[in-house]
Formats: structure tokens, sequence, C-alpha cells
């Protein structure tokens, strides 16, 4: 079956450390996401990506960085610069820009600052 | 700008009782408009949807919603509670802002299911 790939579950990091969270997805869809779950805040857009090679930020992209090398994969990383990274992370992919489209979520990886 | 409003961040209901989850929106367009479900420590599934056509539309697992445009409402409703149902709801804005289509998130509504 078709889905996104989200890992690792859960990810430990050190104050000052970068850390990459990984999302795959074999839905063939263009368009994929990256969002930030904070308890009572709902979700907020850190970056996205409408096609290979480019990506966008969102309303919170300072401290993170993304890359988009191939359409299955767009993985976020988490860099020292983000000062309250604690949180859960959900990536999350459309089949194309339209609004009439809804989003397929990973399982999201769960961050802890430590 | 766009905003998404979910009345009431934690709803209890007992089991066979209406599931009534409430949403309004403010767009200076006409919106498409999603609830999603999440479930403990997992990612959102979508529900239902509503672009354009008929106004109600019925989701997965019995739940149905209703577009009313003179009220910029979009609530969810279930006719009977299940265990199974308690999760947390979010309601989602879709809009064109610049050739974009932006999505803003409501901050969601836990359900409880009392049995």
């Amino acid at each position: 079956d078709g889905g996104i790939t989200q890992s690792p579950k859960y990810l430990f990091r050190k104050e000052g450390q970068n850390v990459t969270l990984s999302c795959e997805q074999n839905l063939n869809h263009d368009a994929m996401y990256w969002y930030r779950q904070d308890p009572g805040q709902g979700l907020r857009l850190i970056y996205y990506s409408q096609i290979v090679n480019d990506f966008q930020k969102g309303d919170i992209a300072e401290g993170y960085s993304v890359s988009r090398e191939k359409k299955e994969s767009f993985p976020l990383t988490v860099t020292s610069a983000q000062k309250n990274p604690t949180a859960f992370y959900l990536c999350a992919s459309r089949m194309g820009q339209g609004g009439t489209y809804g989003y397929t979520f990973g399982s999201g990886t769960r961050l802890t600052v430590v | 700008a766009q905003s998404v409003t979910q009345l009431g961040s934690h709803v209890s209901v007992s089991e066979g009782a209406l599931v009534l989850l409430r949403c309004n929106y403010s767009s200076s367009v006409p919106p498409y408009l999603f609830w999603y479900v999440q479930y403990p420590n997992q990612g959102l599934q979508l529900l239902l949807k509503y672009t354009t056509g008929a106004t109600l539309v019925k989701g997965i697992n019995g739940f149905e919603a209703e577009f009313k445009k003179s009220e910029t409402s979009f609530h969810l409703t279930k006719p009977s509670a299940h265990m199974s149902d308690a999760a947390e709801y979010f309601c989602a804005v879709t809009t064109n802002s610049g050739g974009y289509q932006k999505v803003t998130f409501g901050t969601g509504t836990k359900l409880q299911v009392i049995p």
C-alpha cells in the first residue's frame, strides 16, 4: 500500500546538535510538506516543496532546513539555531497543488531536547 | 487572511450520543474545507472534505459535515458516538494565496467518549 514513512518515531537531541528527520513517500505525489505540532496550537507549516529541487519557507522556517533531491524524499534538519525544537513533527504530501486535494500524513516523529 | 476557529478544545459525549464538533472560518474568498482525525501519537487522517457542489458531505466512520456559507461554518457531526471515535479532530481551510493553495488548521478539538 502507498503511504508516507517517517523515521525515527522518537528522537532525542542534545543542546547544540543538528538532527535530521526522514520522510519518504511512495504515492507519486508532487507536493510535500513539513508541519510542527505543539499542544493547543494546531499545525504550523515549516517548509513545503511543490517539485523536485525546489522548496519554499512556511510560517516558522527559522532554525530548520530541507532538501528535495528526489520526488520520494523530503528530509527535515532541525539545526542548533532552533531554540525550542521539542515538538511532534509531521510530514505530509498532496497529489497536486490544487486546493481540492487533501493531505496524506505520515505517523510523525516526536523530537525531544535532552 | 484566513483563520479557522474550533469552539471547544475538549468535548465529552456519552457512547451512543450525538457528536457535534464546531468549526467556523473566515475567508475573503470561497474556501475548500476539510476535517481530519488524529489518534494519539499518529498522523492526521482525512475524514471528509467540501470543495464544490452538495453542501452536506459524508466521510468515513459515519461522520458528516455541512457547509453553511451564511454562517461561515463547517460543523462535524455523527449521530451516535462510538468508543473508537475518541481522538483529536482538526478543521482545515484551503484558500488561494498569491497562486499558492494555503492551508490553515484549527487548533483541534479532543473528543472524549464516555461509556
